[in-house]
């Protein structure tokens, strides 16, 4: 199994440009999330998803959309990048209160 | 407001030593809380779990303790090694739907 694989690992974009980060797990589980990373703060939830069609907005959802077609697939799209936007983003995955199962994570820089 | 707390930010020690991580938190209601590990560009990684009614588990050389009533918990690191180096994250889970609060983390660094 391959777990949680995220694509792409690093980006590079100017402001205002748009991209799609995507999140695959092969692990059959329901719930999973998008988190993003700062320098000296703890992971916080964008937005989740409890099953295949439905999205939830987290703590930090601002600026950015989420789909879930696919029960193995969770896009975060950012329709206008910032300069605030610039993170380490990771996708997570479980079962309901299950353990999750992170990503290797994405690096996005917004310049 | 639910909050995770830890403590310290950063900590160094020798190859062989032990060390502790503290934890405190304001979740309420507590559904449970778990210990992860961060490697350097990696994603976190679980290392234990633990319920209201657990107050101590192990996984090899990481030994979690939780005190429900003062809402505390630890990570005790036994015999450290250079590949214990990494973040430590605490993550409190809250009795409802998919809420989940992060601690920052503590930066654990082992010398040779």
């Amino acid at each position: 199994n391959a777990g949680v694989t995220q694509t792409p690992k690093f980006r590079v974009l100017k402001t205002g440009q748009s991209m799609t980060l995507l999140c695959a797990q092969d692990m059959n589980h329901e719930y999973m999330y998008w988190y993003r990373q700062d320098p000296g703060m703890g992971l916080r939830l964008i937005h989740y998803s409890v099953g295949e069609g439905t999205t939830a907005k987290g703590e930090v959802p601002d600026g950015y959309n989420v789909s879930r077609l696919k029960k193995q697939n969770f896009l975060l799209g950012l329709e206008s990048a910032a300069p605030s936007q610039t993170s380490v983003y990771f996708c997570a995955s479980s079962y309901p209160a299950g353990e999750q199962y992170f990503g290797p994570g994405t690096r996005l820089t917004v310049t | 407001k639910n909050q995770v707390e830890q403590s310290p930010q950063s900590l160094i020690i020798l190859e062989g030593k032990n060390c502790t991580l503290q934890c405190n938190y304001t979740v309420s209601p507590f559904s449970n809380l778990r210990w992860y590990k961060q490697d350097t560009g990696r994603g976190p990684v679980s290392l234990t779990i633990m319920t209201f009614s657990e107050n101590t588990k192990s996984n090899g050389r990481y030994t979690a303790t939780l005190d429900a009533d003062t809402k505390q918990s630890s990570l005790h690191i036994t015999a450290s090694q250079l590949s214990d180096s990494a973040s430590y994250i605490c993550v409190v889970s809250v009795s409802s739907a998919s809420k989940i609060i992060f601690g920052s983390g503590t930066r654990l660094s082992i010398r040779p």
